[in-house]
């Protein structure tokens, strides 16, 4: 059954230091989100990337944070200037359309110490 | 503002069917129901999803009250590997039809 593969599967970081988390989208699909997770808590919506722009973003993706398409299969999220509150898992996705089902990957667990 | 209410946790005994509800009044003729699970230290995985009629997919069966107030989630024969947390997400056309997580349902599947 295809995948989503992210990469890398951990990540430790400095605070203030850029940050670039890496995904695989399903081949044939043209719907790409990025959602994250604080340890305990909810999974928080981040944004959505359909036809090489971004199509909704949340309060939560502000001017520190941008997404890419840079080759027409990796789908990447860069934190410019990582914070404290930035730890958390990063889960990707996509879908063939919007109202089906999303796909997810297995997640980027993001530690900024 | 939570648009569906779910039972914090429920218990199951492996290969006994469970059923999990869902409350969503103020759903609208346009808006769908889906469900998700989150196994432990994974992602979120796409279960099924319905808009007016029950579906059956290989995973589950989604059961939608005729006034579409509310939704039962049905796993057949609970497994082990089907202890997760249950999520059922409203989306809604006026919201774009955005998937928002809430708490779900934590299910414990015993031996």
């Amino acid at each position: 059954e295809p995948e989503v593969t992210q990469t890398p599967s951990h990540q430790v970081t400095q605070m203030g230091q850029e940050v670039i988390l890496r995904c695989v989208p399903i081949s044939n699909h043209l719907y790409f989100y990025w959602y994250r997770q604080i340890l305990g808590q909810k999974v928080e919506f981040l944004v959505s990337f359909y036809n090489n722009e971004i199509s909704e973003k949340s309060e939560i993706f502000d001017d520190q944070f941008s997404v890419e398409r840079p080759d027409g299969s990796n789908f990447t999220l860069k934190i410019r200037s990582t914070k404290l509150e930035d730890s958390a898992m990063y889960f990707c996705a996509s879908s063939v359309e919007n109202l089906r089902g999303y796909t997810f990957g297995s997640g980027t667990r993001l530690t900024v110490v | 503002d939570a648009k569906t209410t779910q039972p914090n946790s429920m218990e199951s005994n492996e290969e006994e069917p469970v059923h999990l509800p869902c409350n969503h009044s103020t759903i609208s003729g346009t808006d769908y129901i889906h469900w998700y699970r989150q196994l432990p230290s994974q992602g979120p995985e796409y279960v099924i999803h319905g808009l007016t009629s029950n579906v059956n997919n290989r995973m589950a069966s989604l059961a939608i009250a005729e006034d579409r107030k509310s939704s039962t989630l049905i796993l057949h024969r609970a497994t082990l590997r089907d202890a997760a947390v249950y999520y059922c997400i409203l989306r809604e056309r006026s919201n774009d039809y955005k998937l928002s997580f809430g708490a779900g349902t934590t299910v414990t599947v015993r031996a």
